[in-house]
């Protein structure tokens, strides 16, 4: 079964740029992602998906500050520009036949 | 504009039940599979149940197999989740979620659009 792998927290100032990393498991490096954002308090907002090739398809209303990216068996979502509502509780998600599969998120500070 | 709507949420015993529910508005309801996830407290995402567009096909994370039920009634717009035998550590906010895919399967399995949630607490 896959499994996605994230680091724990991450932390960037205010105006910088942050670089979010999903990482596959094992035999599953061809998977596609998506990103969602969590802030606290409030429900999940979908960004983006990201495919292996390194495509990418923005959910609806996301600022082009959000891209993704693409590399082996790690899927990345780029944040430039940060502003403090960014900060939030980043998590990846895959899917395969009746099982979707979360990222354990990684928690952005804005400094 | 699409609406997810949760309902349904509150305190339970443990070994109760509750059934939570999810109105859509804004796309065809009836054309999308869909998902319910949830966050604990402390924790992060949960997927919980899919459902394919017809509901003829219903998957389940192991920690709820054979204790959740997720079904549809497309006429209704609306996304159900039954819960029965709960534990303690169902305590989260469930979330009903749109799936980019029809069939829950391996395609179009990330989830595009989320509702607010419902809070559910299992506790004596």
């Amino acid at each position: 079964q896959v499994v996605l792998t994230q680091s724990p927290s991450a932390s960037a100032s205010l105006g910088a740029s942050v670089k979010l990393t999903c990482t596959l498991s094992s035999g599953h490096s061809r998977y596609n992602i998506a990103w969602h954002q969590q802030q606290a308090g409030k429900g999940p907002r979908y960004i983006m998906k990201v495919n292996s090739d390194g495509s990418h398809i923005e959910g609806e209303g996301i600022p082009d500050r959000f891209s993704g990216s693409s590399s082996g068996a790690e899927r990345y979502l780029t944040i430039s520009s940060l502003q403090s509502e960014d900060e939030a509780a980043y998590y990846c998600q895959t899917w395969d036949t009746g099982i979707r599969v979360f990222g354990g998120g990684t928690k952005l500070t804005v400094l | 504009e699409v609406q997810l709507v949760e309902s349904g949420g509150g305190l339970v015993q443990p070994g109760g039940s509750l059934r939570l529910s999810c109105v859509a508005s804004g796309f065809t309801f009836s054309t999308y599979a869909m998902s319910w996830a949830r966050l604990a407290p402390g924790k992060g995402l949960e997927w919980v149940s899919v459902i394919s567009d017809r509901g003829d096909k219903t998957y389940h994370a192991d920690s709820v197999k054979g204790r959740f039920t997720i079904s549809r009634d497309n006429s209704k717009n609306t996304l159900y989740l039954q819960m029965s035998s709960v534990r303690v550590e169902d305590t989260a906010v469930y979330y009903c979620a749109k799936e980019a895919g029809h069939y829950g399967g391996n395609t179009g399995g990330n989830l595009d659009y989320w509702g607010l949630g419902t809070p559910v607490t299992v506790s004596s």
